[in-house]
C-alpha cells in the first residue's frame, strides 16, 4: 500500500509559483499520480494527472522523476485565490488502492 | 455537462434513523466512489464501484451501504449510524478507474 506524505502547510505571495512534493515511496507499476484543489465546504477538483516524466496543462505542472517515487505540483504565479488545500492521489488503476496524502494547505497572501 | 450531483446537501439523523444519499452523474462515466472526509483530513475511500459493480470495499461497517442502480446513480445507504460518523460524504465519477475523478459538493451528514 503506498503511504503517501506531503508537507502540512506553504505559505506564497502573489504571482511567485508555488512546488509541493508528495512523497510516495511504495508506488505500484501501474499506479498514476493525480493532483486535486479543494476549497472549504466543497469537493476537491481535478488539477493534473501523470503516470512518469513531465506533464502541462493550463494550469500547473506536474514532474515525476524516473524512480516515481515522489512527484511535483507546480502551480505557476499563482493569486489569492489558488489559496486552498492540495491533495495528492496515488492508485487508480483496477485491482490497486487509491490513497489520498494527507493535503498541503498553501495560503498565498497578497 | 461536467457535474456530479449529490443530495441532500446536508443531513441530520438519529442513531436509529435510516437514510440514503445520492449521487447522480451524467458523463457516461463507468466508475463511481464513495469517500468520507471528516474536518481537516483527507478524503477516505469507502467503496469503488466499476461497471455498475462493486469493486472495493475498504472494509467499511455494515451499517453502510452502497447500491449502484444504473451506470449514472449511486446511493449510499445509511442505518444506525453512531456521532463519530459524522462527516462530509463525497462521491465521485471517473470515466474508468485510473482517470481522473469528478467529485460532487458532498453531504454534510451529523449524526445525533
Amino acid at each position: 500500500l503506498a503511504k503517501t506524505t506531503q508537507p502540512i502547510s506553504m505559505d506564497s505571495y502573489e504571482g511567485q509559483e508555488v512546488n509541493i512534493t508528495c512523497s510516495h515511496n511504495n508506488i505500484a507499476t501501474n499506479d498514476y499520480i493525480t493532483w486535486y484543489q479543494q476549497f472549504p465546504s466543497q469537493g476537491p477538483r481535478f488539477i493534473i494527472q501523470g503516470y512518469k516524466t513531465k506533464v502541462t496543462n493550463e494550469v500547473a505542472s506536474l514532474f515525476i522523476p524516473a524512480d516515481r517515487k515522489s512527484s511535483t505540483l507546480s502551480l505557476p504565479r499563482v493569486s489569492l485565490s489558488d489559496t486552498a488545500v492540495y491533495y495528492c492521489l496515488v492508485g487508480g488503476a483496477a485491482g490497486n488502492k487509491l490513497t489520498f496524502g494527507g493535503g498541503t494547505r498553501v495560503l498565498v497572501k497578497p | 455537462d461536467t457535474e456530479v450531483t449529490q443530495t441532500p446537501k446536508h443531513l441530520v439523523m438519529g442513531m436509529t434513523n435510516k437514510k440514503s444519499l445520492k449521487c447522480e452523474q451524467h458523463m457516461g462515466h463507468r466508475a463511481m466512489y464513495w469517500y468520507k472526509q471528516k474536518a481537516k483530513k483527507p478524503p477516505e475511500l469507502m467503496f469503488v464501484y466499476s461497471y455498475e459493480k462493486l469493486s472495493i470495499n475498504e472494509s467499511v461497517p455494515s451499517r453502510f451501504s452502497p447500491e449502484c442502480p444504473n451506470s449514472s446513480l449511486l446511493n449510499l445507504h445509511l442505518h444506525a449510524l453512531q456521532p463519530e460518523d459524522s462527516a462530509l460524504y463525497l462521491c465521485a465519477s471517473s470515466q474508468d478507474r485510473a482517470y481522473e475523478q469528478y467529485f460532487g459538493p458532498g453531504t454534510r451528514l451529523t449524526v445525533t
